[in-house]
């Protein structure tokens, strides 16, 4: 049972928005900011989305993050066949531990 | 670039021990965290703790403490992750990973290729 709380899957045709949502608590969400790490088939974690809503460089601007209270949301507009992948949150707790959300596996139709 | 490398795939016995490592390059290693996660087959992220490599200052999960030791030899660059007697449920692929940040916020970035840990009879 993870900390944080994602959709286990989703799924978008080519060209459709697709949100992921992300529910924590007061004592992670709620007083940290929350990162996002794409993970492709057979690949390493990659930080797609950190500090709620920055892009690292070369990350495509169709990739947004936002955070509100005790949840947050990955946002992929303009969606393409290599979105193909699992998506993780995760934040830092009171505690100084890290918590990453379940994943949520992401399917282009 | 900054990089992160890790050791290759191990196969174990149960009960044995091992030591994985993770070398970075391309940045003042003990100027920052290196975490190490741990994903089993087709599960998730689970963080397993951190280690600051300029003093060895380690923080783990209270899910691993004790389970595995943590350390970092900064004369090389390399991290480590170390079991002292492998269960069958240690079988995963770990990652390590180094913490960045803004000085506020906190981040893994970037994260190492992975080493896939086998441990059966």
């Amino acid at each position: 049972q993870s900390v944080l709380t994602q959709p286990p899957s989703a799924s978008g045709t080519p060209g459709q928005r697709v949100t992921i949502s992300c529910s924590g608590s007061s004592s992670n969400i709620g007083s940290n900011t929350v990162n996002w790490y794409q993970q492709l088939p057979g690949t390493a974690p990659k930080l797609l989305i950190y500090s709620n809503n920055q892009r690292p460089s070369g990350v495509p601007d169709r990739f947004s993050g936002s955070k509100s209270g005790t949840s947050a949301s990955l946002a992929i507009s303009g969606l393409q066949s290599e979105d193909e992948a699992d998506y993780y949150c995760a934040a830092w707790d009171d505690s100084l531990n890290a918590v990453f959300g379940g994943g949520t596996k992401l399917t282009v139709l | 670039e900054v990089q992160l490398v890790q050791s290759g795939a191990e196969v174990k016995k149960p009960g044995e021990s091992l030591k994985i490592s993770c070398k970075g390059s391309g940045y003042s290693f003990t100027s920052y965290w290196i975490g190490w996660v741990r994903q089993m087959p087709g599960k998730g992220l689970e963080w397993m703790g951190i280690i600051y490599p300029g003093d060895s200052d380690t923080r783990y999960s209270p899910s691993f403490q004790g389970q595995v030791t943590i350390s970092a030899d900064k004369s090389i660059s390399t991290a480590y992750l170390q079991w002292s007697s492998l269960k069958a449920s240690d079988t995963a692929m770990y990652y390590c990973a180094r913490l960045s940040s803004n000085g506020i916020n906190y981040w893994f970035d970037p994260w190492g290729q992975g080493t896939l840990v086998t441990v059966s009879s």
